[in-house]
């Protein structure tokens, strides 16, 4: 069946230092792929989307590509804030429902 | 414009005793999912529901009822609760199957 990995957490970071999120998926057809944030105590809301092969999503400085030939979807942030601690979430959509992986969690230190 | 909300934020129950949860949207979306997350598992999806009228099951169905008699609505019942459903639970929404979920904020739910 369709499924989600993403790198297990926790992830520790500096401020200001790069971050990648590694997240690949197995999934029949073309499904659309999502990263979704969760930060403490709320629910989870979408940070970006891929609706198709090549198409990247970006917001808040983040970014992610959506790469057929390599099924992944891996999330990119240039610099991160203490701001960006939170639990990130891959996702796509298989059929009528919506795949998530583990979440990584990330804290970011001053 | 409130989005997702859910009732209640927080319960405390007895093993053995029932209640209901209960998620309402407000942006007339058509497909509506309850998940539980708990720790080191992620979201897990428990039921969901495709339109009015419709339910159907999900990951981890076991030991939940759900109900959809109202487009905006989406109740998730547990009949006979047992401590292995403490957990934290989301219901989320969204216009159609390729499309954002938009999440409430949660209700925890601790069963004794």
């Amino acid at each position: 069946g369709d499924s989600v990995t993403q790198m297990e957490g926790p992830v520790t970071l500096s401020e200001e230092a790069c971050l990648t999120i590694n997240c690949t998926y197995t999934a029949t057809g073309y499904p659309s792929l999502f990263w979704y944030v969760q930060y403490p105590g709320e629910g989870l809301q979408l940070l970006l989307k891929a609706t198709k092969a090549d198409d990247k999503g970006s917001n808040k400085g983040f970014e992610a590509t959506y790469r057929k030939e390599t099924t992944s979807f891996h999330l990119e942030k240039g610099s991160v804030q203490v701001s960006d601690s939170a639990v990130y979430f891959c996702a796509l959509t298989s059929y009528d429902k919506v795949i998530f992986g583990p979440g990584t969690s990330l804290s970011v230190i001053p | 414009n409130a989005g997702v909300t859910q009732t209640p934020k927080f319960r405390v129950l007895k093993t053995g005793q029932s209640m209901t949860l209960l998620c309402a949207q407000d942006m007339n979306h058509e497909y509506m999912y309850w998940y539980r997350q708990d720790p080191g598992m992620g979201l897990r999806l428990i039921h969901y529901s495709v339109g009015e009228g419709t339910t159907a099951k999900g990951e981890v169905p076991d030991g939940y009822n759900v109900s959809r008699l109202k487009k905006q609505n989406f109740l998730l019942g547990l009949e006979s609760a047992a401590p292995s459903q403490t957990s934290v639970y989301f219901c989320a929404s969204s216009r159609g199957d390729q499309e954002t979920q938009y999440f409430g904020p949660g209700t925890r739910l601790l069963v004794l």
